[in-house]
């Protein structure tokens, strides 16, 4: 069973379009996560979930919109997709445990290319 | 100054020898410190997380850390082909429970 699932895995669109990538985690964690991956391989934090309440937004643009309907779905949501968003968008999750370093663990990715 | 500091590489060596990965950091208040490993086209995966000053050791794989000098490295011993990726060290800022925030990467090339 993966623990991190994300669909699609792959995405081609146009630019202008809207669009949404899915993510379940099976972990029973209590955080969720979107990272976003640019083609020089810089991963950065773009939302954190905690239990369904977002905690974390790191200055995106509005056009991204996550939603977590609950503690083991985030999903994100894409208007008006531009050049510049083309990268690979990894969810991901993680469980407050010190023991365990509060590890996140990630998601396969979903590959976006904008045209 | 960026916030986690990785030498992109390719960092070569030849099979059978130590890789030595380093890794600085900006927010001196950090107080965990990961690394992962990416494969081409695929996700990053856990290899080992240090909080403490000195090493700690997990198979072949060693995470030394010195907070004084906002450092933190990763050794690979007895390298193999298979261990040809990127390695992206990742450290969570103080305060910050919820947050890791990644160096660029280095790439490892292990020649057989």
């Amino acid at each position: 069973d993966t623990a991190v699932s994300q669909t699609p895995k792959y995405l081609v669109t146009q630019m202008g379009n809207d669009k949404s990538i899915k993510c379940e985690q099976n972990l029973g964690h209590d955080t969720m996560y979107w990272y976003k991956q640019d083609s020089k391989k810089f991963l950065k934090i773009m939302f954190s979930y905690n239990n369904k309440e977002l905690i974390i937004n790191e200055t995106v643009p509005n056009r991204f919109s996550p939603k977590s309907p609950d503690k083991a779905h985030l999903n994100l949501h894409i208007n008006s997709l531009e050049l510049g968003d083309s990268a690979v968008y990894f969810c991901a999750s993680s469980q407050e445990r010190a023991a365990a370093g509060n590890t996140i663990y990630f998601g396969e990715g979903s590959w976006l290319t904008v045209v | 100054q960026k916030e986690v500091e990785q030498n992109s590489g390719p960092l070569s060596v030849p099979e059978g020898a130590i890789a030595s990965l380093n890794c600085t950091y900006s927010d001196r208040g950090s107080q965990s410190f990961f690394w992962y490993r990416q494969y081409s086209g695929k996700s990053p995966e856990l290899i080992m997380f240090i909080y403490s000053n000195g090493d700690k050791e997990d198979g072949r794989f060693t995470a030394q850390l010195n907070k004084a000098s906002q450092y933190v490295s990763l050794l690979i011993r007895d390298s193999q082909p298979s261990d040809s990726a990127t390695y992206l060290c990742a450290v969570r800022p103080a305060g910050a429970t919820n947050k890791l925030i990644f160096g660029t990467g280095t790439l490892l090339a292990v020649q057989p």
